[in-house]
């Protein structure tokens, strides 16, 4: 098993190029999320989806739009780049474990630079 | 907002040293997990607590969720260097596993 896994692993664009970040998944996991990180504020939830051809907002949603025709795959996509979307981005992918609890597993994140 | 307020944010220690850090809120919980996350890799997680007053331990590593559900600590014994990482809590608010991340704290263990 692959896990979960993200594409590009780092990437540079100017302001106002669109572009998609890939995440995939191997374990047959319902949820997907994905998150960015910046420095000093943890993980922020951007959109997440509970199911195919279900998705919802997370806490940052704007510029960014998500779409999940496949359990296996959630694609992340930047409408029109700024700089203040320069971040490390995070796929996730979960399932219910014990009764309340879901087991997130991340994939190696992308870097992504807006010039 | 961060709802989730962990502290210290930096913890520098020599190996064989015990540390504590604490992750608060405000908020109840359905359930709280701890991860830890090296350079240029994702979180991973280390352990879920759903029970209020619930205790885990993992080999050193001994994991505290509140009895009102709102806090946590990660407790680590004799620590190693291979224990240096950022370590994030995460609360769930009881729906699908929607979590709400604290902002993290860098714990450096040195030989």
């Amino acid at each position: 098993n692959a896990g979960v896994t993200q594409t590009p692993k780092f990437q540079v664009l100017k302001t106002g190029q669109s572009m998609t970040l890939q995440c995939a998944q191997d374990m047959n996991h319902e949820y997907m999320s994905w998150y960015r990180q910046d420095p000093g504020m943890g993980l922020r939830l951007i959109h997440y989806s509970v199911g195919a051809g279900i998705t919802d907002q997370g806490e940052v949603p704007n510029g960014y739009n998500v779409s999940r025709s496949t359990t296996e795959d959630f694609p992340l996509r930047l409408l029109s780049a700024a700089p203040s979307q320069t971040s490390v981005y995070f796929c996730a992918s979960s399932y219910s474990g014990t009764g309340t609890s879901y087991e997130q597993y991340f994939g190696p994140g992308t870097r992504l630079t807006v010039t | 907002t961060q709802l989730l307020e962990q502290s210290p944010q930096f913890l520098s220690i020599q190996e064989g040293e015990n540390l504590t850090v604490y992750c608060n809120s405000s908020s109840v919980f359905s359930s709280l997990q701890w991860y830890r996350q090296e350079p240029g890799e994702g979180p991973v997680l280390l352990v879920t607590v759903v029970t209020g007053g619930e205790v885990k331990k993992l080999k050193r590593l001994t994991f505290q969720f509140g009895d009102a559900r709102k806090d946590s600590s990660l407790h680590i014994t004799a620590a190693q260097p291979g224990d240096t990482g950022l370590y994030l809590c995460a609360g769930a608010d009881g729906s699908w596993g929607k979590f709400q991340f604290g902002a993290g704290t860098q714990v450096v263990v040195t030989p």
